[in-house]
């Protein structure tokens, strides 16, 4: 089964506007932690922010937010005040605690971004 | 300074070449990975190195033979390669191996390899 879900293959967002990329998952663990990834034409993986399961606040980082919602399992990440630069694939992760650093890849978004 | 280091950055080799990829950081981390990842794909993990030693392997063919000389290096190579395994391979390193909060994993830009 699927343990992380993206389900927007491709999303179009207007410059400066806001946008959420969706990111669901399963697991039984109570401790994992949820990262998102941005991966430019370039080709290199680049750490946003992460989520702790634990953490009851959600994480921000700059113009990244993670809007976590447990019960419902989604992890979606939401970004301010889009840029042309931010066009670019976007992987949400999952690590389950006791399994040590392995992380488990979303399909991934496609970004694009409209001037 | 936050940086995983990759060379060659693109690397064309016939199926019976040996070549060998390298990866460097010097963050301190005792955790290092090599993954493979395909066109529109999402990055799969191949090797996991904890303090210099083989952790993880992935069922990886052993035409790929990974090699981590000291804390700060890692080297894959690569021997009688497919035209299937081309693709790019990213090179990932993380403070341990553990599940630890946060402990992300910061990657290199990889290596766009071609098999002819």
């Amino acid at each position: 089964a699927q343990k992380i879900t993206q389900t927007q293959p491709g999303m179009f967002v207007q410059e400066k506007e806001a946008v959420t990329l969706d990111c669901t998952y399963d697991t039984s663990d109570q401790s994992y932690g949820l990262f998102w990834y941005k991966q430019p034409s370039s080709g290199e993986m680049i750490f946003l922010i992460y989520q702790g399961s634990y953490d009851e606040q959600n994480a921000t980082e700059g113009r990244y937010s993670l809007n976590f919602q447990k019960a419902r399992k989604s992890a979606n990440l939401v970004i301010s005040a889009s840029q042309l630069g931010d066009s670019a694939m976007y992987f949400c992760a999952m690590r389950e605690d006791n399994a040590g650093n392995m992380l488990t890849f979303g399909g991934g978004t496609r970004l694009m971004v409209k001037p | 300074d936050t940086e995983v280091t990759q060379t060659p950055k693109h690397l064309v080799m016939g199926m019976t070449n040996k070549k060998s990829l390298k990866c460097e950081q010097h963050m301190g981390h005792r955790a290092m990975y090599w993954y493979k990842q395909k066109a529109k794909k999402p990055p799969e993990l191949m090797f996991v190195y904890s303090y210099e030693k083989l952790s993880i392997n992935e069922s990886v063919p052993s035409r790929f033979s990974p090699e981590c000389p000291n804390s700060s290096l890692l080297n894959l190579h690569l021997h009688a390669l497919q035209p299937e395994d081309s693709a790019l391979y990213l090179c990932a390193s993380s403070q341990e191996w553990s599940g630890l909060d946060g402990n992300e994993q910061f990657f290199g830009p990889g290596t766009r390899l071609t098999v002819l």
